[in-house]
């Protein structure tokens, strides 16, 4: 079945800095790739997502990258707020079903 | 429109008791999953289901556990004989299922279930 990996379990960056966050998937078949972020207390909510055909999609200061040949997947945050700190999931799904994997989650902490 | 709506927000049960975690999809989703987040860990899918149907239940306990999703009225996730192990938050999830195929998942605000 297929397995998400995601690497760092925390992040703390300042203010204005970059923060990146990577994920492996297992199954090459997979072909949608989203990303959510959970504050603290609340549900997920999606921020930006990927499909396989595409290797990179920008939606102001996040984008999201996608080597399929890797089969890993990047969460770029740049010009990081204080109110980015949440903890972010990637997930992986395959194209014949909505089932999403989850990787483990990354504590994102951005420090005035 | 009214997202997933998860009731109840928060339950409290005795060990050996039974939990009903309920949820309605977002209007016109068909799909419904339930996953479950332990404390400071990540979502572990469980079950998916369509109307009338489970469609995979890979993640589900084999035993305690059972899901469905009636014609009408919400998707019920069952614990019976709850442990205190089973305290955890249960997010359940829609989508508009194959043939939009979207691939968003929409999740409601969670119930957390607290075993004493």
């Amino acid at each position: 079945g297929e397995n998400v990996e995601q690497h760092p379990s925390t992040l703390s960056v300042q203010e204005g800095d970059s923060a990146v966050i990577k994920c492996t998937y297992s199954d090459s078949a997979s072909n949608y790739f989203p990303w959510y972020k959970q504050e603290l207390g609340k549900r997920p909510q999606l921020i930006i997502d990927i499909r396989s055909n595409v290797g990179e999609k920008k939606d102001q200061r996040i984008a999201v990258t996608l080597n399929k040949t890797a089969k890993h997947f990047s969460l770029h945050i740049t010009e990081t707020q204080p109110e980015d700190s949440a903890v972010y999931f990637c997930a992986a799904s395959l194209s014949n079903t909505d089932k999403l994997i989850f990787g483990t989650g990354t504590r994102l902490q951005v420090f005035p | 429109n009214a997202g997933v709506m998860q009731n109840p927000r928060h339950l409290v049960r005795r060990r050996g008791q039974e939990a009903r975690l309920r949820c309605s999809p977002v209007k016109g989703h068909s799909h419904v999953y339930w996953y479950r987040q332990l404390p400071e860990e990540g979502l572990k899918f469980m079950v998916y289901l369509q109307k009338e149907n489970i469609i995979d239940e890979s993640g589900m306990p084999k035993e305690r556990f059972s899901a469905e999703f009636p014609k009408e009225g919400p998707s019920i996730l069952r614990i019976q004989q709850v442990v205190r192990g089973d305290s955890a938050a249960y997010f359940c999830a829609s989508s508009p299922g194959k043939g939009v195929n979207t691939g968003e998942l929409f999740f409601g605000e969670g119930s957390r279930l607290t075993v004493l």
